[in-house]
């Protein structure tokens, strides 16, 4: 069955470090999508990112930076220099391409505090 | 960003009345879906639609049932409100199904209080 995990609940960082946020997946399909979304307090989740399972070039996004490894399943995400406007939850989330519409799985989220 | 609305964005009500929740689209997606966030247990998939007349249902549809008419509209209703289904509300859309690899943009979110 696919899965996500998120182990890390919080984290806590100050101002301008960098923090990397993990994210594990379990999946037996061989074309699956990977998604990261922020939902700061405000309380709406915004798209960051997709990338499909046949392309494992990182991504770089101003700040933002993504490492998909399939060999340790993960794509984790970091954010250099980090600003209090980072403060926010973060999910990463699988789909797979199966059946008419495919399921997307969501992780636990972790909760990134960046303090000023 | 995606053009999505809900409706209403914060709800009170009481415990066996009806609810209904409107997620209305500008983007002509083919793909809506409804989820739930609560604590603990992350976004869960409430039902989703493929098309206009064309739903099917996500992991926690018991309480539910949903319709679309039209393509920018997609309703969910909760036809005897419980204390359990209070939680937020949220409506995605994307143009691809995920087993495409579709991206869901997600709307701003209804929450909702049962007492």
């Amino acid at each position: 069955a696919q899965k996500v995990t998120q182990a890390q609940t919080e984290i806590s960082v100050v101002e301008k470090e960098d923090v990397t946020l993990d994210c594990v997946y379990e999946t037996r399909d061989t074309t699956y999508y990977l998604f990261w979304y922020k939902q700061p307090p405000s309380g709406e989740l915004v798209f960051l990112i997709r990338r499909n399972s046949f392309d494992e070039q990182n991504e770089i996004s101003g700040r933002y930076s993504w490492n998909f490894q399939k060999s340790t399943s993960s794509f984790n995400f970091t954010i250099t220099a980090s600003q209090v406007v980072d403060s926010a939850v973060y999910f990463c989330a699988l789909s797979e391409a199966q059946g008419n519409t495919g399921k997307l799985i969501f992780g636990q989220g972790t909760t990134l505090q960046v303090k000023p | 960003d995606a053009g999505i609305t809900q409706s209403p964005r914060h709800k009170v009500t009481e415990t066996g009345t009806p609810v209904t929740l409107r997620c209305h689209q500008t983007e002509n997606h083919r793909y809506m879906y409804w989820y739930r966030q609560d604590p603990g247990h992350g976004l869960r998939l409430i039902h989703y639609s493929y098309g206009v007349k064309d739903t099917d249902k996500g992991e926690v549809s018991d309480g539910y049932s949903v319709s679309r008419s039209k393509t920018e509209d997609f309703l969910l209703t909760l036809e005897s409100a419980t204390s359990s289904q209070t939680s937020v509300y949220f409506c995605a859309i994307s143009e691809q199904g995920l087993a495409g690899g579709g991206t869901q943009y997600f709307g701003p979110g209804t929450r909702l209080l049962v007492l």
